[in-house]
């Protein structure tokens, strides 16, 4: 059973591009979140979706980032235009369907974004 | 914000039990406490939570007040691969619709 797949698991780009970063969660888990970890700070919440939907995106800049989970594909976190202040570790968690949940999220390895 | 306060750090002699502190003083009778760890670089980690139980799996123990006030997670003998950032968090029993929020966690460091 494959765990949360994120890819890709390092992105360079510079200033003024686009980045899109993929989240494949675990098979049966209709719930993902998306975590944001500067270098050498803690995790800070960014986004939670279920399919089609979003939950809660309250710590979600409110400019050039946006997120979505299709009905058929991977979670993408899009960040338009990425400054350098962008660059971080980007992190995926996915949990079961609510009814079947015992509250754990599982996290995948993480996308690297450095920008130019 | 965060519902938790832990120390930012300690130290644990390799093959010693770790105890790691925990206190969540205003959480409520529907709110589970959940310990999660973050090894550098890897993605944070699932490890142990509980309601008002002790509870025990393969990692770890965790220890819970009886007020439930606090907690203690306990790694019975730790390991340098135990060196990490471990995090507590207070969430309710359903938590939809909640977000898991980290704190900054306490840096454990196992020494040999």
């Amino acid at each position: 059973n494959a765990g949360v797949m994120q890819n890709p698991r390092h992105l360079v780009r510079r200033r003024g591009q686009e980045a899109r970063l993929r989240c494949s969660p675990m098979k049966g888990h209709s719930h993902v979140y998306w975590y944001r970890q500067l270098p050498e700070e803690g995790l800070k919440f960014m986004v939670y979706l279920q399919k089609e939907n979003i939950i809660d995106e309250s710590g979600m800049p409110k400019e050039r980032f946006s997120a979505e989970f299709p009905k058929e594909g991977p979670s993408i976190l899009r960040i338009q235009q990425v400054v350098r202040g962008d660059s971080a570790a980007y992190f995926c968690a996915s949990s079961p369907p609510r009814q079947l949940r015992s509250g754990e999220l599982f996290f995948g390895e993480g996308s690297r974004l450095t920008v130019l | 914000d965060a519902k938790t306060t832990q120390p930012p750090s300690m130290d644990c002699a390799e093959g010693r039990a770790a105890n790691l502190p925990c206190n969540h003083s205003t959480i409520s009778g529907n709110e589970y406490v959940y310990w999660y760890r973050q090894i550098h670089s890897q993605g944070p980690q699932y490890i142990i939570h509980g309601l008002k139980n002790n509870e025990t799996n393969e990692m770890a123990s965790l220890i819970i007040t009886e007020d439930r006030k606090s907690s203690t997670l306990i790694l019975p003998h730790a390991t340098l691969r135990d060196t990490a950032v471990y995090y507590c968090i207070v969430i309710s029993r359903d938590n939809y619709g909640q977000n898991f929020v980290f704190g900054p966690g306490t840096r454990l460091s196992v020494l040999p």
